[in-house]
């Protein structure tokens, strides 16, 4: 499919493990973002990057969090020795370069349950 | 601090009538306001959006109207179709390109 796709869609992991989820940005979009929604709450914005520049980190909540993005593509979000508070739907978006760089485009999301 | 605000948690309409789902927010300095549509499992869905120079922007059934001097945007949904039920987020976007989104409303449109 053309949309953005996000793996796996459901992980469910132990206290103190690490997770790594990945996202597949829609071919052509140099914009890649990552949000979370924890149960009741809007969406967290975590980490965007785009094209080569410094990705804009402020969102992630802590040190336990990271991201990369290889090749300017696809995007891997660490999170290290998972805590229960970290369990919720992590979200994926691209967007076009340009004037329209604000409509972004959304994964389905990775469900996260730490135990 | 809660920048992006929809009040209302839920609204239940009936299906050929007006929806309006409301927004407020407190940063003078967004310069683009989006509303997103989520079904249960799925990533939201980009809907309509309107640039902050703009009062009013229409797309089909769906129209988003700006009041910048009450910081407050709403989206008219006319006229309603059970399709149109999920959840919907506000969103704005700031100087550094990340979308700041409410929390949600969820809209239930009875046949």
């Amino acid at each position: 499919g053309a949309g953005v796709s996000q793996s796996p869609s459901n992980k469910v992991t132990e206290k103190g493990k690490d997770v790594e989820l990945r996202c597949d940005p829609i071919s052509g979009h140099t914009a890649l973002y990552w949000y979370r929604q924890s149960l009741g709450q809007g969406l967290e914005f975590l980490i965007y990057f785009q094209g080569n520049s410094a990705p804009d980190k402020s969102g992630l909540p802590s040190d336990r969090f990271s991201a990369e993005r290889t090749g300017g593509s696809v995007s891997t979000l660490t999170i290290q020795r998972t805590q229960q508070e970290d369990s919720a739907v992590y979200l994926c978006a691209s967007s076009f370069p340009g004037t329209r760089a604000y409509e972004q485009y959304f994964g389905p999301g990775t469900r996260l349950t730490v135990t | 601090d809660q920048q992006v605000k929809q009040n209302s948690p839920s609204l239940s309409v009936q299906e050929g009538r007006i929806s309006i789902l409301n927004c407020d927010y407190t940063n003078s300095m967004f310069d683009y306001f989006l509303w997103y549509k989520k079904y249960p499992a799925e990533g939201p869905t980009f809907l309509i959006s309107i640039s902050s120079i703009k009062d009013k922007n229409e797309d089909g059934r769906f129209t988003v109207f700006l009041n910048k001097s009450a910081k407050h945007l709403s989206l008219h949904i006319v006229p309603s179709q059970p399709g149109d039920s999920a959840v919907y987020f506000c969103a704005a976007r700031g100087s550094n390109y990340k979308l700041t989104f409410g929390k949600g409303t969820l809209l239930t449109v009875n046949p």
